[in-house]
């Protein structure tokens, strides 16, 4: 149990265009998502948390207009890197949280996106 | 912040034990993950301290002292598959890692 799922897997866009990753959780609820990103050879950087039916809460430095994360039900999130550029490249996972009393406090990893802007 | 440290990099032998050590500055967190991630994968679950003391699960076993701010993964019986990254990673409702040990094991 406790599988969450990212598409696409990889993707290759053109600088100055959006890409938009989603991400479900496919047995279980989701009352929170997170969103990281991982640069080569370094380690998961929280972006922001997602809770189903409010805003996201993005970190320090993350600009929030440039990626936009929408979280509709409690299965599904998704994150647009808009007007992306090259230094945008990286390796972008999300995480899921159950309810309490599903998977507890655990977070579930999604398999991560590949994203390349050339 | 919490200056999370972990060794960068760590070689062993095949079938031997190694001992990856997490070092961090803070007081306030509800536990201590540790993930394995292969190269070009996302993190998989190995481990969750909340208390002080040894969670043994199979060849891996995972210790945690908060009044020492530290804690360390053990892996035993190396195996090659075990080649991967090692991250701690404390738990406050959001996750922060560390910066991760890569293991290389060799034959």
């Amino acid at each position: 149990g406790a599988v969450v799922s990212q598409h696409p897997s990889r993707v290759i866009c053109k600088s100055g265009t959006s890409v938009k990753i989603e991400c479900r959780s496919l047995d279980f609820q989701a009352t929170t998502m997170f969103w990281y990103r991982q640069f080569p050879k370094q380690s998961l950087m929280l972006m922001a948390t997602s809770n189903e039916g409010s805003k996201a809460t993005y970190e320090q430095g993350v600009e929030k207009d440039k990626f936009l994360i929408n979280h509709a039900s409690l299965t599904l999130s998704t994150l647009t890197v808009t007007s992306a550029h090259p230094e945008d490249s990286s390796f972008y996972i999300c995480s899921a949280m159950g309810l309490a009393g599903n998977s507890g406090n655990e977070q579930y990893f999604g398999p991560g996106t590949r994203l390349t802007v050339t | 912040g919490q200056n999370i440290d972990q060794p960068t990099e760590m070689t062993a032998t095949e079938g031997a034990i190694v001992q990856i050590n997490c070092t961090y500055q803070t007081s306030g967190f509800n536990g201590l993950f540790w993930y394995q991630q292969h190269a070009g994968e996302a993190p998989t679950f190995l481990s969750y301290n909340v208390l002080d003391g040894l969670e043994e699960k199979g060849r891996f076993s995972s210790f945690l002292s908060r009044s020492k701010g530290y804690s360390y993964l053990l892996l035993k019986e190396l195996q090659m598959k075990d080649s991967a990254s090692y991250l701690c990673a404390l738990n406050d409702y959001k996750l922060s890692f560390g910066a991760g040990t890569t293991v290389t094991v060799r034959a």
